[in-house]
C-alpha cells in the first residue's frame, strides 16, 4: 500500500508570501492520480487540484501543482489571509483513496 | 448546483450500528463517470477514505474497514448509505459524503459538509 508523507506539519508564513508544500508517495505514482485540498476549520475538504496540476473549478491561479514520480508540491503563491489552512494531498490506485497526514499553513 | 447533504444518529454506542444517508441534489447518482464515496476524519485529525460505490452497484472498500462496512446506492431516491457494524470509540469522527469522479484524473470533487458520528460507552 502506498503511503503519502506531507511535510513539513506545520508551515508558518505571512500573508503575501509563497507556500511550498511537499507530498511524497513511498511507490511512484501516475501524475494522474494525485490531487490536492484545502480545509479549513468546521468545514468540508474544498478540492483545489487534481492530475497533479490541474486547477478545479473556481480555484485562483495563485495554486499551482507539479510533481511526478513520488514527489508532488503544491505551490501557494503570495498568500492571502483565506489561504491559511490545512492542506492534504491524495492519491488514488488500485481502487483505493489514500490522503496525506496534511501540512498546517498558519499566521506567522 | 451539486449538494450533497449527510443526515443520521449523532451519537451510538459500543457495538451498534453506524447508518448514514448521503441525500444528492443537482445531479443524478446514476451519472455515468462518477462513484460516490465516503471518507471520514477523527476529531483533529486526517482524512479517512472509507468505500465507494457506483450506481450499477459495484463498490470496493477501504480494506482496513471491508469487513465492518457496506455501502450501497438508491437511485430511485437519489441517495446512498453507509453502514459500518459493530463501532467503537475509534470510530467517532466527522463522515462526509462525497462525488468521486473516475475519468483519466480522479478526483473527489464535491462534498457534503458532514456529520459528526459520536461512539461512547
Amino acid at each position: 500500500e502506498s503511503v503519502l508523507t506531507q511535510s513539513p506539519g506545520t508551515l508558518s508564513l505571512s500573508p503575501g508570501e509563497r507556500a511550498t508544500l511537499s507530498c511524497r508517495a513511498s511507490q511512484s505514482v501516475s501524475s494522474n492520480y494525485i490531487a490536492w485540498y484545502q480545509q479549513k476549520p468546521g468545514q468540508a475538504p474544498r478540492l483545489l487540484i487534481y492530475g497533479t496540476s490541474s486547477r478545479a473549478t473556481g480555484i485562483p491561479d495563485s495554486f499551482s501543482g507539479s510533481g511526478s514520480g513520488t514527489d508532488f508540491t503544491l505551490t501557494i503563491n503570495r498568500l492571502e489571509p483565506e489561504d491559511f489552512a490545512v492542506y492534504y494531498c491524495q492519491r488514488y490506485g488500485s481502487s483505493l483513496w489514500t490522503f496525506g497526514q496534511g501540512t498546517k499553513v498558519e499566521i506567522k | 448546483q451539486l449538494q450533497l447533504q449527510e443526515s443520521g444518529p449523532g451519537l451510538l454506542k459500543t457495538s451498534e450500528t453506524l447508518s448514514l444517508i448521503c441525500t444528492v441534489s443537482g445531479d443524478s447518482v446514476s451519472s455515468s463517470g462518477y462513484y460516490w464515496a465516503w471518507i471520514r476524519q477523527p476529531p483533529g485529525k486526517g482524512l479517512e477514505w472509507i468505500a465507494s460505490v457506483y450506481y450499477g452497484g459495484n463498490a470496493y472498500y477501504n480494506p482496513s474497514l471491508k469487513s465492518r462496512v457496506t455501502i450501497s446506492i438508491d437511485t430511485s431516491k437519489n441517495q446512498f448509505s453507509l453502514k459500518l457494524s459493530s463501532v467503537t470509540a475509534a470510530d467517532t469522527a466527522v463522515y462526509y459524503c462525497a462525488r468521486q469522479s473516475v475519468r483519466s484524473t480522479p478526483r473527489l470533487d464535491y462534498w457534503g459538509q458532514g456529520t459528526l458520528v459520536t461512539v461512547s460507552s
